[in-house]
């Protein structure tokens, strides 16, 4: 069943840590993306990867990382420099970044700081 | 840049009547234009997308939407409303002459009563 799975879908963290929300997808897309949604706020754009081994930064990159070792895997990591990380995370993939494709959404995570 | 305005932030209609979600956007080229739908706590759903040709575009559960370039419009109809059609719904553009990731509205929540 071809898709993109995120996990978990309920995550929560301790005010310091470090987090890291899985993304994985069998749809053999080249480009995948990571959103965050806030209530009212639309979907922004976290970092966004074209390629293996490469990726850009979006709109509000400040305190996350990710990596893209893998065409299948673009993990996420919420770092302690993140200050209010509690939202909905979003990734989504499509077959090339530009072009009239459209993306593809997972589930989400919903992260909420305790 | 590249930007959409959904200038609703809710919409309500009665089940039976025709629903229009209305989107404008901004690009520097010709845009491509999309529609999702998100349901509670799930990922976003691909409803329609404009690429080229016919102005009209018809897309999934009855759903289609007119692009209107002197406008620079990109509206969501559907000819009669369902309770199920209620959910929020994001309008997204990616401009045809960058490699870029899509670019999302802040989302209209439908309400449709019965």
């Amino acid at each position: 069943d071809g898709g993109i799975t995120q996990s978990p879908k309920y995550l929560f963290r301790k005010e310091g840590q470090n987090v890291t929300l899985s993304c994985e997808q069998n749809l053999n897309h080249d480009a995948m993306y990571w959103y965050r949604q806030d209530p009212g706020q639309g979907l922004r754009l976290i970092y966004y990867s074209q390629i293996v081994n490469d990726f850009q930064k979006g709109d509000i990159a400040e305190g996350y990382s990710v990596s893209r070792e893998k065409k299948e895997s673009f993990p996420l990591t919420v770092t302690s420099a993140q200050k209010n990380p509690t939202a909905f995370y979003l990734c989504a993939s499509s077959i090339v970044a530009g072009a009239g494709t459209e993306a593809f959404f997972g589930q989400g995570t919903r992260l909420t700081v305790v | 840049a590249q930007s959409v305005a959904q200038p609703e932030d809710q919409v309500n209609v009665a089940e039976g009547n025709p629903l229009t979600v209305k989107c404008t956007y901004s690009v520097s080229g010709n845009p491509y234009l999309f529609w999702y739908v998100q349901y509670p706590n799930r990922g976003l759903q691909f409803l329609l997308k404009y690429i080229t040709g016919d102005n009209l575009v018809k897309g999934s559960y009855g759903f289609e939407a007119e692009f209107n370039k002197s406008q620079t419009s990109f509206h969501l109809k559907k000819p009669s409303a369902l309770v199920s059609d209620s959910a929020l719904y994001f309008c997204a553009v990616r401009d045809i002459s960058g490699n870029t990731p899509l670019v999302f509205g802040k989302g209209t929540r439908l309400s449709v009563i019965a």
